[in-house]
């Protein structure tokens, strides 16, 4: 299993960008990267996936660079109730069986202030 | 839409009770995990399942059990409870080789005293 290192928080303002960095310097070829969401008292929910270049979807991007080595989040005009806490996990989506375990590091708590 | 249940969602015990965490989920899913999420901390997979029968250990195992007695329902079983097993227990499906996507209860708060 790849391990991944993200910043353990980060602060920013109402309305602005954040960028939040994970690096998994042992990722395989097969593994994608997933980013999950969790407010206190409530399960982690799922944000994006992606494998190479950029994905997008309504809430979020995902940057990943040629190597795959990193990853980025970058979460748009950010508000005060996407203070949570912000994982980034590396697996292959498509293994089965014992192979296909879920493992959370400690997260970025996420901040945003008025 | 159900997704993921879990029961109860709040616990006291004392040390050396025994209980058993449920969960259900409705969603076709084959595998099924346990975290556990200490105050402050990421979660921490205790058990996990790929399929009905079978169960495999995660992260932190000691002291609790597991059972997937079918498809829909995995139980987490603390057998002799310590202090040490405090916590918010969460309980996660997904659906493998298709669905990219894992879903979570709302977790079970326990304490120890």
């Amino acid at each position: 299993l790849a391990k991944t290192t993200q910043p353990i928080s980060m602060d920013s303002y109402e309305g602005q960008e954040v960028n939040i960095t994970c690096s998994h310097n042992n990722i395989a070829t097969n593994d994608y990267i997933t980013w999950y969401q969790q407010f206190p008292s409530q399960g982690p929910r799922f944000i994006i996936q992606g494998y190479k270049t950029k994905v997008t979807n309504e809430v979020a991007s995902l940057f990943i660079p040629a190597d795959r080595k990193s990853s980025t989040l970058s979460l748009p005009r950010v508000s005060l109730s996407d203070t949570a806490v912000y994982y980034c996990l590396v697996g292959d989506p498509y293994s089965s069986g014992s192979a296909r375990q879920l493992t959370f590091g400690s997260g970025t708590q996420l901040t945003v202030l008025p | 839409n159900a997704g993921v249940t879990q029961t109860p969602k709040f616990q006291v015990l004392k040390t050396g009770q025994s209980m058993t965490l449920q969960c259900a989920q409705d969603m076709n899913h084959n595998s099924m995990y346990w975290y556990r999420q200490d105050p402050g901390m990421g979660l921490r997979l205790i058990y996990y399942s790929a399929s009905e029968g079978t169960t495999d250990k995660g992260e932190v195992p000691n002291g609790y059990n597991v059972s997937r007695l079918n498809k829909r329902e995995f139980s987490l079983r603390l057998e002799s409870a310590a202090p040490s097993q405090t916590s918010v227990y969460f309980c996660a499906s997904i659906l493998d080789r298709v669905d990219t996507e894992a879903f979570f209860g709302q977790g079970t708060r326990l304490t120890v005293v």
